[in-house]
């Protein structure tokens, strides 16, 4: 079946970087994209960006961009994101999604990680 | 900014109808998705495409949409269904974002 399995939790200080691992398992990885959704500790769900695991094409958020950067090893099926320059209200859930396209060129997640919680703190 | 609008909270009892709205100018053109959150896990998918059901969920779960309007419907909620429900699309560029989220108290 298919699975995406997330790294550990992280505490950081603000200021340092944070990489989140997701590998994947059960479908070919090529054949779809990964998203990146976080949510805030009592808040809602944010979309991240997405990275295409078939060529590395990424969209970010726009409240993001400069920050965030993800990427693909394709001979481990694993998705990365990396967010630099952390501060207190990045402190959330990361979750990482399969990106799959739907019609009318919508893409959306039909299955996701468990999550990856980081807290940011001095 | 193009935004989702859902209501915060629904509350019924068990055994009723509950109906949960996501307002979106872009819904006319654009599919709604729905996701499913119980406490401390990760989201579900349980509506893709306005209306249709993944395999796995249970068929008191519809969707339908008209307008700008898409509704998830759950029919003879059960206390299991009590979770945070999100809509998701995008907006007229393709941007994808995510509704403010309401909470199903069934009780």
């Amino acid at each position: 079946q298919v699975q995406l399995v997330q790294s550990g939790a992280e505490v950081k200080k603000p200021g340092a970087s944070v990489k989140v691992s997701c590998k994947a398992s059960g479908y070919t990885f090529t054949s779809y994209g990964i998203s990146w959704v976080r949510q805030a500790p009592g808040q809602g769900l944010e979309w991240m960006g997405w990275i295409s695991a078939y060529n590395g094409n990424t969209n970010y958020a726009q409240k993001l961009q400069g920050r965030v950067t993800m990427t693909t090893d394709t001979s481990t099926s694993t998705a990365y994101m990396e967010l630099r320059s952390l501060r207190s209200d990045d402190t959330a859930v990361y979750y990482c999604a399969r990106r799959v396209r739907g019609a009318r060129l919508i893409y959306y997640m039909d299955v996701w990680g468990k999550g990856t919680t980081v807290t940011v703190s001095s | 900014s193009y935004e989702l609008t859902q209501p915060p909270s629904v509350s019924v009892s068990p055994g009723q109808t509950a109906r949960i709205t996501c307002s979106g100018d872009a819904l006319p053109k654009k599919y709604a998705y729905w996701y499913q959150q119980k406490s401390g896990q990760a989201p579900v998918l349980v509506i893709y495409e306005d209306s249709k059901r993944p395999s796995g969920i249970p068929e008191r779960f519809s969707g339908s949409s008209s307008g700008t309007m898409a509704t998830l419907t759950i029919s003879g909620a059960q206390v299991e269904d009590e979770a945070d429900y999100y809509c998701y699309s995008t907006d007229s560029s393709g941007n994808p974002l995510f509704g403010g989220g309401t909470k199903l108290t069934v009780l």
